[in-house]
């Protein structure tokens, strides 16, 4: 079975400091992994990707994160945090079989961007 | 772009009542997912459709029913509601069926918070 662990519910960073949210996963196939950003009372948005292409994904807003498969993680980073990068952040797990896939998602973390 | 139509985006009810829930995916996608999200919780998939068939099966209490419909719309009917019900109801559509080394990205609406009281 799948799941995902986000270390930390809540993560403060200073506007234009390097902003690191951990998620590891646990998958018994390869996987396909995501990071979804909601901003409140908003629905869940695609910040980006992996489906077994580059390791290394960018997405939009400036983020990016690294698959590493020894490691079990794929980590979210993004060189400089904007005020507007505050919200929770949802890491996201997709297996591959014999037909559809279903997300399961992590429990989420709160980005807090002080000036 | 069009995107995934959640109705009605606020909804209130009593304990015991029933709850109907509407979905309407972009357009030609086939593939509905239904997601539950309560306070401060992740996202719990419910159940999935594709062309009108239930596709796959999560942590949906029996007094939950959903179906797709011939235009690819799909409803979530909620009955005996419990205050625990009261959550952010997500659902997102793909195009197509996702098979072995293909993935199908959902796309979420926006979602209808429902408020059991």
């Amino acid at each position: 079975a799948q799941s995902v662990t986000q270390l930390g519910s809540h993560v403060s960073v200073s506007e234009g400091a390097l902003v690191l949210l951990r998620c590891n996963y646990s998958s018994s196939v390869p996987p396909y992994l995501f990071w979804y950003v909601q901003y409140p009372n908003q629905g869940l948005q695609l910040l980006l990707k992996y489906t077994s292409a580059a390791t290394l994904v960018k997405g939009i807003n400036g983020f990016e994160a690294e698959f590493k498969k020894s490691e079990t993680s794929f980590h979210l980073t993004k060189p400089s945090a904007h005020m507007s990068d505050a919200a929770e952040y949802f890491c996201a797990v997709s297996e591959e079989g014999s037909g559809y896939s279903t997300l399961t998602f992590g429990k989420g973390t709160m980005l807090l961007v002080s000036p | 772009a069009a995107g995934v139509i959640q109705s009605p985006r606020h909804l209130i009810k009593e304990k015991r009542e029933t709850a109907t829930l509407k979905c309407y995916p972009i357009p030609r996608h086939d593939t509905v997912y239904w997601y539950q999200q309560g306070p401060g919780q992740d996202p719990q998939f419910l159940i999935s459709f594709y062309e009108k068939m239930q596709s796959d099966k999560g942590s949906i209490p029996d007094r939950f029913s959903a179906q797709q419909f011939s235009d690819y719309h799909s409803e979530l009917n909620m009955s005996s509601l419990e205050l625990g019900d009261s959550a952010l109801y997500f659902c997102a559509s793909s195009l197509g069926l996702a098979g072995l080394g293909t993935y199908n990205e959902q796309f979420f609406g926006p979602g209808t918070r429902l408020t059991v009281l």
